[in-house]
């Protein structure tokens, strides 16, 4: 079983528009928390980390953490068509080992 | 700041041939990690390094897989005995000391036919 599952598993949003992503945990030992990045080719890399409750902004990405629930979310904001990119949501107990969600599609049309 | 490189980018071995990936971290970077990619599994952990020492491999199938770290810039990823099932693109990560985010290569797209 996935220790962080992820949905949705693709989406679709116009230029302009808000994409909001979900991730939920099922280890309790899992504290940090880091949105991930991957364009196509390339490897993945770290938009932003998230480890206390509540939210989190820089720019236009806004990460939310609710820690009772386990669950993170990611919002992006006024999305540009270079948004377009395989999103993932990790999760750590130590700050080191990462797991990874299965990902999200995002696509942002003009 | 060439950013963590990884060689070959592509690579193809037949059944039973060995693979061996590398990677170089950012310099000053005190943490390796490895981590192995295909659209089945995700994004799965395999094992890291800190300061050169083995730290958790506990991602690693524990036959034919191997990794080691000689000196604080490359870091070796060997694969025994290729099975078709270990095709996938293998990524490896670095981290500074004190720093929790970790810089991911472009990755060795490993093909075993």
């Amino acid at each position: 079983q996935q220790k962080v599952q992820q949905s949705p598993e693709s989406l679709s949003v116009p230029e302009g528009g808000m994409a909001s992503l979900n991730c939920t945990s099922s280890d309790r030992n899992f504290q940090y928390f880091w949105w991930y990045r991957q364009h196509s080719g390339e490897g993945p890399k770290a938009l932003m980390s998230i480890f206390s409750d509540g939210d989190k902004k820089e720019g236009r990405f806004t990460a939310h953490l609710n820690k009772a629930s386990l669950h993170v979310s990611l919002h992006i904001r006024d999305s540009q068509p270079s948004d377009s990119a395989l999103y993932f949501c990790a999760a750590s107990s130590n700050y080191n080992v990462l797991y990874f969600g299965s990902g999200t599609k995002l696509t942002v049309e003009p | 700041n060439a950013g963590v490189i990884q060689t070959p980018r592509h690579k193809v071995t037949g059944k039973g041939q060995e693979a061996t990936l590398w990677c170089e971290p950012i310099s000053g970077h005190s943490a390796v990690f490895w981590y192995r990619q295909t659209i089945v599994q995700g994004l799965e952990f395999l094992t890291y390094f800190r300061n050169q020492a083995p730290i958790d491999d506990s991602g690693m199938p524990k036959e034919r897989f191997s990794a080691q770290m000689p000196n604080q810039s490359h870091s070796t990823l060997k694969i025994q005995s290729t099975q078709p099932q270990d095709s996938a693109v293998y990524l490896c990560a670095s981290s500074g000391q004190g720093s929790y985010e970790q810089y991911f290569g472009p990755g060795t797209r490993l093909t075993v036919l």
